[in-house]
């Protein structure tokens, strides 16, 4: 059982180019999120998703893009690097949101903007 | 007002003590209460859930929840060097979960 799987583990981009960083789950968990973790800053939700087809911003959406085509993917795109953007990400998945179930994370991606 | 505070730290303390981590909320309407770890440069890692009044033990870790007070703590009892992390307070309102940014403990061999 695998979990939550995030590729790439790092990455350098350069301003102005474009990314897509890949999220899949193997738990058949309906609920996916999207992190940013900024040092000293805590997790803040940049996208989530209730089920395949369904998706919403969270608290920092501006500068990234989110489809759920299937229950088991979540990529979330980067158009337009910018220096802000570096951080690191972590992809998430639940049953359901007031379960009593936490998430459980993917291992992140370290993404620096130069 | 942030959704979810918690006191930045850094807590030390001695091996084999009690570690006392503290969390308070704003969203009354929050049922699920969680507690994470997380090592530098790891992901956050599930420890303890709660959602009902009073405490939930589950071996050396103990969470309090006081919904009237809109407060959550962790108890770490015989507190050991490998408990030396960052940890995370999360409320689940609806939806999506809220973080808190975290406390860092040290444990002092």
């Amino acid at each position: 059982n695998a979990g939550v799987t995030q590729t790439p583990k790092f990455r350098i981009l350069k301003i102005g180019q474009s990314m897509t960083l890949q999220c899949a789950q193997d738990m058949n968990h309906n609920y996916m999120y999207w992190y940013r973790q900024d040092p000293g800053m805590g997790l803040k939700l940049i996208y989530y998703s209730v089920g395949a087809g369904i998706t919403d911003k969270g608290e920092v959406p501006n500068g990234y893009n989110v489809s759920r085509s299937t229950t088991e993917d979540f990529p979330l795109r980067l158009e337009l690097a910018a220096p802000s953007q570096t951080s690191v990400y972590f992809c998430a998945s639940s049953y359901g949101s007031g379960s009593g179930v936490g998430y459980t994370f993917g291992s992140g991606t370290r993404l620096t903007v130069v | 007002q942030k959704e979810v505070e918690q006191n930045s730290g850094p807590l030390s303390v001695p091996e084999g003590a009690i570690a006392s981590l503290n969390c308070t909320y704003s969203d009354r309407g929050s049922q699920s209460f969680f507690w994470y770890r997380q090592y530098s440069g790891k992901s956050p890692e599930l420890i303890m859930s709660i959602y009902s009044n009073g405490d939930k033990e589950d071996g050396r870790f103990t969470a309090q929840l006081n919904k009237a007070s809109q407060y959550v703590s962790l108890l770490i009892r015989d507190s050991q060097p490998s408990d030396s992390a960052t940890y995370l307070c999360a409320v689940n309102p609806g939806n999506q979960f809220y973080f808190g940014t975290g406390t860092s403990l040290t444990v002092i061999p």
